[in-house]
């Protein structure tokens, strides 16, 4: 059974201080990330991907994969009230567009 | 990007009623796929539905409950049948992103309440 997991928070952070979301996958051979983010009552968008081992690095974005240890994170720097959503992680096990499957997300709160 | 609407964008049905809910996208797909996202929950995968051949449904899911019908490249729906209370979600359709991010794009997502 492929899981993705990720704390469901809520995660709550000053405004302008770096929030860090954690996901963490139980299929090896997963080849491609993404960081979804959702406002309430709205639809997932894409935020971010990475394939490789390491840092990537979108304005305030950060994403950052360790395939050992199965893990990957997102770290939003300067963090603001509008960064305030949930945020899923995605795994991509098959190599289709199809085979992705999603964290429960964890919820994030930016107090001004 | 991808340009997906939905219909209806909420509602609200009796038990054992059936509701059919359209998506429609910009461009022509190969691929379409249909997720439910209950309260609290991810994203589930329920079915792929590919123009000109029989959608592919993930486990938990069957054709009865949950027929999907796909006419052209561009129009797919997906009608919940016998509705109960848990059937209570959001239902969300989705289109590949590119063939470099291996990904998918989201419509905005249809709201129902079963009461």
């Amino acid at each position: 059974q492929k899981e993705v997991e990720q704390n469901s928070g809520p995660l709550s952070v000053p405004e302008g201080a770096i929030a860090s979301l954690n996901c963490t996958y139980s299929d090896q051979g997963s080849q491609s990330f993404f960081w979804y983010r959702q406002y309430s009552g709205k639809s997932p968008e894409l935020i971010m991907f990475i394939y490789s081992n390491g840092d990537k690095e979108d304005g305030r974005f950060t994403a950052q994969l360790n395939k050992a240890s199965q893990y990957v994170s997102l770290l939003i720097r300067d963090s603001q009230p509008s960064d305030s959503a949930t945020y899923l992680c995605a795994v991509n096990y098959g190599g289709s567009q199809g085979n992705l499957i999603f964290g429960k997300g964890t919820k994030l709160s930016v107090k001004p | 990007s991808a340009v997906i609407s939905q219909k209806p964008s909420r509602d609200i049905c009796q038990r054992g009623t059936s509701l059919t809910i359209q998506c429609q996208v910009d461009s022509q797909v190969t691929m379409m796929f249909w997720y439910r996202q209950q309260p609290g929950q991810s994203l589930t995968l329920i079915a792929t539905a590919n123009q000109g051949s029989e959608a592919t449904y993930e486990s938990g899911f069957v054709i009865d409950k949950f027929p999907i019908s796909r006419p052209n490249l561009t129009f797919s729906t997906l009608t919940v049948s016998n509705m109960s209370p848990e059937d209570s979600s959001i239902y969300l359709c989705s289109v590949p992103r590119d063939n470099w991010v291996k990904t998918q794009y989201f419509g905005p997502g249809t709201r129902l309440l079963v009461l």
